[in-house]
């Protein structure tokens, strides 16, 4: 069963905007993070943050992670036509990771 | 080595019939997990394997699949008696545990007619 829960389910932007996308889960986390998906293709890892981490950046990606909300946000800045793509949080339970139903970022030139 | 590998890309197949998926992972990871994914949906897990051990299997994954990894490197996923409501992506992918994210491989695509 799906564990984390995207909020929002599609967001629209222009290019060199900044996009924020939730994420909230259940359950005790060993860590979550964050894939993109292309259409049609496989999931690309981005990010990993574990449950003592608060904040993690990586080039334009910035994750932060709040364990008393159970919940999670990705912060894709100036963003590019290129990013354009559905992004999935997942939280690591038991050795697997359970995702959400994603977010679909339209990223217009 | 390249990544995890998925074969075939694309399969269709008449219900009942039985089909076959094979993954090859990255050489230098343990664990190896099957998900599935339908369209606007987010990966589901099926089941995982760490080397040859296959460690958890969904509950909500029938007797009609099953999946092996019979040396601890490449792993294939059966499905019998196909059913419409079993197309789907089948992805793969791999990983060391506890260490940064899994690899993913392109998918194969299920469509049962």
């Amino acid at each position: 069963s799906q564990q984390g829960e995207e909020d929002p389910q599609a967001l629209s932007i222009q290019e060199g905007e900044n996009a924020t996308m939730n994420c909230s889960y259940k359950t005790s986390i060993n860590n979550l993070q964050w894939y993109r998906q292309n259409s049609g293709r496989g999931l690309v890892h981005l990010i990993l943050i574990r449950s003592n981490e608060r904040e993690k950046h990586s080039g334009r990606l910035r994750v932060t992670l709040d364990t008393s909300k159970k919940s999670s946000s990705l912060l894709i800045t100036a963003s590019r036509a290129a990013d354009t793509a559905s992004y999935f949080c997942a939280t690591d339970q038991g050795g697997k990771l359970i995702f959400g139903q994603g977010t679909e970022l339209s990223v217009k030139p | 080595d390249t990544g995890v590998s998925q074969d075939p890309r694309h399969k269709i197949t008449k219900r009942g019939q039985n089909v076959t998926f094979r993954c090859d992972p990255i050489s230098e990871h343990n664990r190896l997990y099957w998900y599935r994914q339908t369209l606007g949906q987010g990966p589901e897990f099926l089941t995982y394997f760490q080397n040859e051990a296959q460690l958890e299997k969904s509950r909500l994954l029938s007797d009609r699949f099953s999946a092996e990894r019979p040396k601890g490197s490449f792993s294939t996923l059966e499905i019998q008696r196909t059913e419409q409501g079993d197309s789907a992506m089948y992805l793969c992918a791999s990983s060391f545990p506890n260490r940064d994210g899994y690899t993913f491989g392109s998918g194969t695509r299920l469509t049962v007619v």
